[in-house]
């Protein structure tokens, strides 16, 4: 069955650590997202990418890195310059179109320690 | 600018009781509307979703209606059970580029 999948589901970062999430589609999806939300909040676009090797920030970039070198693979780094990191990432791909929607990856949850 | 208003909650219902989330938008252009709905813990699935006027999109007995003319696209159960608690995503899609623009989100409690 075709998905996407987030890995790891929960994450432990130190101060002052850079971290890597994983987000991996197999639906031939051309975009890709990553969004964070915040306990009773709603989404938050922090970047995405229409193409690969193309990507571009959304409303909360900085603190956030990204690579999109295969169509399958969006990694996000959280970079020590995130002052807040502790939060639930969410990953979605979608194809080119607006009639299709996102499908989501089940998530990562980040905490700092 | 592109945007989606939900109706704060949280709302909370008894079983049975008939549910409705109201959803509006503001869009340029001839935007598709979605309902996404959110178990704890987990991601986004895709309840259902209208790509033009006057359709009606429906799932697992959530229906919403794409109403040009007030800009809304409401989600309406006639039934809701426990099962259905979580929290509801209102979306739209902007035309030239497939990218989705969230509501807040409203969270459905749902008591036996």
């Amino acid at each position: 069955d075709g998905g996407i999948t987030q890995s790891p589901k929960y994450l432990f970062r130190k101060e002052g650590q850079n971290v890597t999430l994983s987000c991996e589609q197999n639906l031939n999806h051309d975009a890709m997202y990553w969004y964070r939300q915040d306990p009773g909040q709603g989404l938050r676009l922090i970047y995405y990418s229409q193409i690969v090797n193309d990507f571009q920030k959304g409303d909360i970039a900085e603190g956030y890195s990204v690579s999109r070198e295969k169509k399958e693979s969006f990694p996000l780094t959280v970079t020590s310059a995130q002052k807040n990191p502790t939060a639930f990432y969410l990953c979605a791909s979608s194809e080119q179109g607006n009639n299709y929607g996102y499908t989501f990856g089940s998530g990562t949850r980040l905490t700092v320690v | 600018g592109n945007s989606v208003t939900q109706m704060e909650g949280p709302v909370t219902l008894s079983e049975e009781a008939f549910l409705t989330i109201n959803c509006t938008y503001t869009a340029t252009g001839y935007p598709s509307l979605f309902w996404y709905v959110q178990y704890p813990g987990e991601g986004l699935q895709l309840l259902l979703k209208a790509t033009k006027a006057d359709d009606k999109g429906s799932n697992k007995g959530f229906e919403a209606t794409y109403r040009k003319e007030t800009t809304s696209f409401h989600l309406e159960k006639g039934s809701v059970q426990v099962s259905d608690s979580a929290v509801y995503f209102c979306a739209l899609s902007l035309a030239n580029t497939g990218k989705l623009i969230f509501g807040q989100g409203t969270t459905l409690q749902v008591k036996p």
